[in-house]
């Protein structure tokens, strides 16, 4: 069974500084991962996805996320924050059909 | 080429009623999922359709839920007797019919009220 663990529900930055959101995940095969954001009482967009090519993943609006086998993680990564990236951000894992997203993780972006 | 599209965007209804949710994937998409969110909590999934076909339902709830995507029109969850407890946020996505992906595109999703 595939499953993902965001390790904060809340992240909480100054505009202007660096964004790190954790994620690990479980599967027993090379899952495909994915970052989608949802904006207040909108649907989710995708960010970027990693499918077993590059571990560095470049996504929109600036994030990237790498992927690294070894500790089992796929951290989203933002050089500086901007305020309309507050947001909520899933991670999400997918093998066969069977997709599983983490509980999520509210990102607030002070001035 | 419009996104995927899910009607009413907004839906209250009250204990022991009906509820019918709507989606429309995305042009020449064929596969259709459904996801539940509620509070505070990440997405579940409840089903997974192509047209004409329940592919996978291991998320939905046994009793009161039902799914479909006909031929023609677009998907419909169907949720009768609601309850409070039902309450969430309704997300469909969609994928294309040809080759196998496995990027959804998401709607803008429904929000369900029971009073």
């Amino acid at each position: 069974a595939q499953s993902v663990t965001q390790l904060d529900s809340h992240v909480s930055v100054s505009e202007g500084t660096p964004v790190l959101l954790r994620c690990n995940y479980s599967s027993s095969y090379s899952p495909s991962l994915f970052w989608y954001v949802q904006h207040p009482n909108k649907g989710l967009q995708l960010l970027l996805k990693y499918t077993s090519a590059a571990t560095l993943v470049k996504g929109i609006n600036g994030f990237e996320a790498e992927f690294k086998k070894s500790e089992t993680s796929f951290h989203l990564t933002k050089p500086s924050a901007h305020m309309s990236d507050a947001a909520e951000y899933f991670c999400v894992t997918y093998n066969n059909n069977d997709m599983r997203f983490g509980a999520g993780t509210r990102l607030t972006v002070k001035p | 080429n419009a996104g995927v599209m899910q009607n009413p965007r907004h839906l209250v209804r009250r204990r022991g009623q009906e509820a019918r949710l709507r989606c429309s994937p995305m042009k020449g998409h064929s596969h259709v999922y459904w996801y539940r969110q509620l509070p505070e909590e990440g997405l579940k999934f409840m089903v997974y359709l192509q047209k004409e076909n329940i592919i996978d339902e291991s998320g939905m709830p046994k009793e009161r839920f039902s799914a479909e995507f006909p031929k023609e029109g677009p998907s419909i969850l169907r949720i009768q007797q609601v309850v409070r407890g039902d309450s969430a946020a309704y997300f469909c996505a969609s994928s294309p019919q040809t080759g196998k992906t496995d990027t959804q595109y998401f709607g803008p999703g429904t929000r369900l009220t029971v009073l």
